[in-house]
């Protein structure tokens, strides 16, 4: 069965340094994988998605992820963090069977300090 | 504006009181799906819709009904809601469904719910 981890549970980072976020999946196939934000009281927006080609995607907000398969990764990385991206981040990976599912990590949060 | 609606946005219940949580979308999504948020345990899926007249189980059914008698409505059902049921639920809905690059799950605002 297909899982995500996102081993950080929490991440503080000031305002203008860079930011990384872990994922890594274990998914028998070529996956097709996510990032989405979730901000208070919101639901969840997407951020970006991979599922072949180019192994650095960019997303919106100024996010861009790499794919890297030999390390089952999928990381997410912004070069300068502001105030506003402190939210949960999740990770996740699309199920190409009859259910149609994503699996999510369980989530990281981002506090960004002034 | 496309978008999905969930109704209510909180709601506090006590065990065993028959509740419905409203989905709605105007996407013409033929995917619909039912996600719950607990801390620690990212989202798991409790039902999904291939179609109208087509639902099946995700991962943590148990305690929970849908029906898809329409193609933009998804209501969640707990017929007995019991305490372990407290959760923060997510509707998401896509055109093909996931994985579908090209179609990616919109997701509503939650429903935080209190089972007491």
């Amino acid at each position: 069965a297909q899982s995500v981890t996102q081993p950080d549970i929490h991440i503080t980072v000031s305002e203008g340094a860079s930011l990384e976020l872990r994922c890594n999946y274990s998914y028998g196939a070529t996956p097709y994988l996510f990032w989405y934000v979730q901000s208070p009281g919101q639901g969840l927006q997407l951020l970006l998605k991979y599922f072949s080609g180019d192994t650095l995607v960019q997303g919106i907000k100024g996010f861009e992820a790499e794919f890297k398969r030999s390390q089952s990764s999928f990381n997410l990385r912004k070069p300068s963090v502001h105030w506003s991206d402190a939210a949960e981040y999740f990770c996740a990976v699309g199920e190409d069977t009859g259910r149609r599912a994503l699996t999510f990590g369980s989530g990281t949060r981002l506090q960004v300090q002034p | 504006e496309a978008q999905v609606t969930q109704n209510p946005r909180y709601l506090i219940t006590v065990t065993g009181k028959k509740l419905t949580v409203t989905c709605s979308q105007n996407m013409n999504h033929e995917y619909m799906s039912w996600y719950r948020q607990d801390p620690g345990l990212g989202l798991r899926q409790i039902y999904y819709s291939m179609n109208v007249e087509v639902t099946d189980k995700g991962d943590v059914p148990e305690g929970y009904k849908v029906s898809r008698k329409e193609k933009r409505n998804f209501p969640l059902i707990l017929e007995s809601p019991s305490p372990n049921q407290t959760s923060l639920y997510f509707c998401a809905s896509s055109f093909h469904g996931v994985p579908s690059y090209n179609s990616p799950l919109h997701f509503g605002n939650g429903t935080r719910l209190t089972v007491t």
